[in-house]
């Protein structure tokens, strides 16, 4: 089956521009996370949807980092305006029910 | 933070199983074990998971201690493609949202 798919694959901006992050999950899969992984850490979750709805965005910075899962596929996860120490790799993960969970490759974003 | 403590870094000889070692000893009753790895530039990969009893896939085997404290992942013929971060994550199954990963321990197998 095809897994996770993202792009762009990498991003390279100016800070304080936006930038926006695609995510397509493994088909049938209800939940989605996004993750960021600053360099020598784990990857840390941003937020996480069940179809089209928020179960968590806690630690999503919401002064500048907007997501949604419209129709309850396909997400995408957007920053602006974009700040240094956003530089990470963003990565997707979906999973079914309470299941393990299959990560994309993730986009790697440098702000410039 | 991360509920496991695990070793920043291990070498591993090819062909010779590799063991890596993880502490959680705060681990709640209803909580599992999980282990993922990372190979370089690609997303974490999910190996396999144990709540109490040892587990064993064509991956891997987990060997949980009685008091649940810690636990080993063992990679028995470690292969150069096994080099990567192996992350050690306890977390209540059904809630998703409590995958909390530390800095995982760096594997390099060597020929």
């Amino acid at each position: 089956e095809a897994g996770v798919a993202q792009s762009p694959r990498y991003k390279i901006i100016e800070k304080r521009q936006s930038v926006a992050f695609w995510c397509n999950p493994i088909s049938g899969h209800a939940t989605l996370y996004w993750y960021q992984q600053i360099l020598g850490q784990g990857p840390k979750l941003l937020i996480q949807f069940q179809n089209n709805g928020v179960v968590d965005d806690s630690q999503l910075p919401k002064d500048r980092f907007s997501a949604e899962r419209l129709k309850g596929v396909d997400s995408t996860l957007k920053i602006q305006p974009a700040k240094l120490e956003d530089s990470a790799v963003y990565l997707c993960a979906s999973s079914h029910g309470s299941d393990e969970q299959f990560f994309g490759p993730g986009t790697r974003l440098t702000v410039l | 933070d991360a509920k496991t403590t695990q070793p920043t870094s291990m070498d591993c000889a090819e062909g010779r199983a590799a063991n890596l070692p993880c502490n959680h000893s705060t681990i709640s009753g209803n909580e599992y074990v999980y282990w993922y790895r990372q190979i370089h530039s690609q997303g974490p990969q999910y190996i396999i998971h144990g709540l109490k009893n040892n587990e064993t896939n064509e991956m891997a085997s987990l060997i949980i201690t009685e008091d649940r404290k810690s636990s080993t992942l063992i990679l028995p013929h470690a292969t150069l493609r096994d080099t990567a971060v192996y992350y050690c994550i306890v977390r209540v199954a059904r809630n998703n949202n409590d995958m909390r990963f530390g800095a995982g321990t760096r594997l390099t197998v060597k020929p």
